[in-house]
């Protein structure tokens, strides 16, 4: 049981690149979320899927675009990166409220983007 | 809107002393609450909960407990040890969204 993976852990790119970061949970989760945190400023909220087949905005989601493609992988795309989006980048999963179990997120690693 | 707000770091301590972490929460629903703990380099890890009022969660000498009429959710611990150094995250759930504090670094020294 790995929990939530994602990958890479680190990359580093140069204005206007595009790149995707991966995550997978094997929690059989309903929820992912895509989080950035920067320093002082804690976790902000990317995007988020409360089921396959949806996503919603978060408090940052200018510049980033999310796909839900089955209920184990969440992906973020950066599709012209910035420096603004330099930040460690981290991938959660959790069951709503009322499901059986926890309904706390679990984390994945985190992803160290630098753009150059 | 939803928010947690907790007490500003960084807090350094020596070791075996009393830790307290304010936190405090808008009254949203009835959210749960959380504290997470983040050591350097890796993911944010769960370190306790507590889902209604009056609850107290615990972990590892961890305490904190979810006060409704003040809405607070203060981490407290008795003896903390250089191990403990780490930052920590206060957290609510509403739904299917999570509200996260900005995170207080803690750094205990021999």
């Amino acid at each position: 049981n790995a929990g939530v993976t994602q990958t890479p852990k680190f990359q580093v790119l140069k204005t206007g690149q595009s790149m995707t970061l991966q995550c997978a949970q094997d929690m059989n989760h309903n929820s992912m979320y895509w989080y950035r945190q920067d320093p002082g400023m804690g976790l902000r909220l990317i995007y988020y899927s409360a089921s396959e087949g949806t996503t919603d905005k978060g408090e940052v989601p200018n510049g980033y675009n999310v796909s839900r493609l089955n209920k184990r992988e969440f992906s973020l795309r950066l599709e012209s990166a910035a420096p603004s989006q330099t930040s460690v980048y981290f991938c959660a999963s959790s069951n709503p409220p009322g499901t059986s179990g926890n309904n706390e997120q679990f984390f994945g690693p985190g992803t160290r983007l630098t753009v150059l | 809107g939803d928010s947690v707000t907790q007490m500003e770091g960084p807090v350094t301590l020596s070791e075996e002393a009393f830790l307290t972490i304010n936190c405090t929460y808008t009254a949203t629903g009835y959210p749960s609450l959380f504290w997470y703990v983040q050591y350097p380099g890796e993911g944010l890890q769960l370190l306790l909960k507590a889902t209604k009022a009056d609850d107290k969660g615990s972990n590892k000498g961890f305490e904190a407990t979810y006060r409704k009429e003040t809405t607070s959710f203060h981490l407290e611990k008795g003896s903390v040890q250089v191990s403990d150094s780490a930052v920590y995250f206060c957290a609510k759930n509403t739904g299917n969204q999570f509200y996260f504090g900005t995170g207080t670094s803690l750094t205990v020294i021999p």
